[in-house]
């Protein structure tokens, strides 16, 4: 059965203090891994997408990283406005001809400043 | 700002009633996807639709249906409500429907059943 679980649950830091998001995946074959943000009682907001192992993405603060297993999304010297529940979400090989997106539980990140 | 409008915002009703939310996609995109979003279950695909058609379906209920119409807003009804219905249901579009596209989600509903 195809899986996201996503670690840790919930994340403290203090402004400046860099850290990373994990996302472990178990999908019968990849189509795409993509991170999104959410902030409360709004929708998930677009990040990244990866494709690959060994694919690197940047936007800001933020850098999403891709191995066969895991994604990481690294965030540098984070600011309180960074705070959010980061998703991971998955496309697997079987659903080639649909969207389908398969979700971890998330991240709840606090930046404190 | 993602271009994909989700009425109402809020939805109140009660156990065994039965309501309809609405999703208008991104100019241009075809495929729309409904997702539930509950505290327990986090973010769950429902059911997509591809230019009227339905092209996938997920852990949808037989007591929840949608459809797309010709002008590709969608509709998503939710019959016999029970209190686990109480959810924030998400649509989202695409360009074409297909794997490795980006998808943009609305602003959602939230449905709280009593």
């Amino acid at each position: 059965e195809d899986q996201v679980t996503q670690s840790p649950e919930a994340l403290r830091l203090q402004e400046g203090e860099s850290s990373s998001l994990n996302c472990s995946y178990t999908v019968s074959g990849l189509r795409g891994l993509f991170w999104y943000r959410q902030d409360p009682g709004k929708g998930p907001e677009f990040l990244f997408t990866l494709y690959s192992a060994g694919e690197e993405k940047e936007k800001e603060r933020l850098k999403a990283t891709l191995t066969k297993k895991e994604s990481f999304l690294h965030i540098t010297a984070p600011k309180p406005e960074d705070s959010a529940t980061y998703l991971c979400a998955v496309q697997a090989l079987g659903s080639s001809n649909t969207g389908k997106l398969i979700f971890g539980q998330g991240t709840t990140l606090q930046v404190k400043p | 700002d993602s271009g994909v409008t989700q009425t109402p915002k809020h939805l109140i009703t009660a156990t065994g009633q039965r309501v309809t939310l609405r999703c208008s996609p991104r100019s241009g995109d075809l495929s729309v996807y409904w997702y539930q979003q509950s505290l327990d279950q986090g973010l769950q695909f429902l059911i997509q639709y591809y230019n009227g058609e339905e092209r996938a379906k997920g852990n949808i209920l037989e007591r929840f249906s949608a459809q797309q119409f010709p002008d590709l807003h969608s509709e998503l009804n939710l019959s016999s409500l029970e209190l686990g219905d109480s959810a924030l249901y998400f649509c989202a579009s695409s360009v074409a429907g297909r794997s490795q596209e980006t998808q943009y989600f609305g602003p959602g509903t939230r449905l709280l059943v009593l």
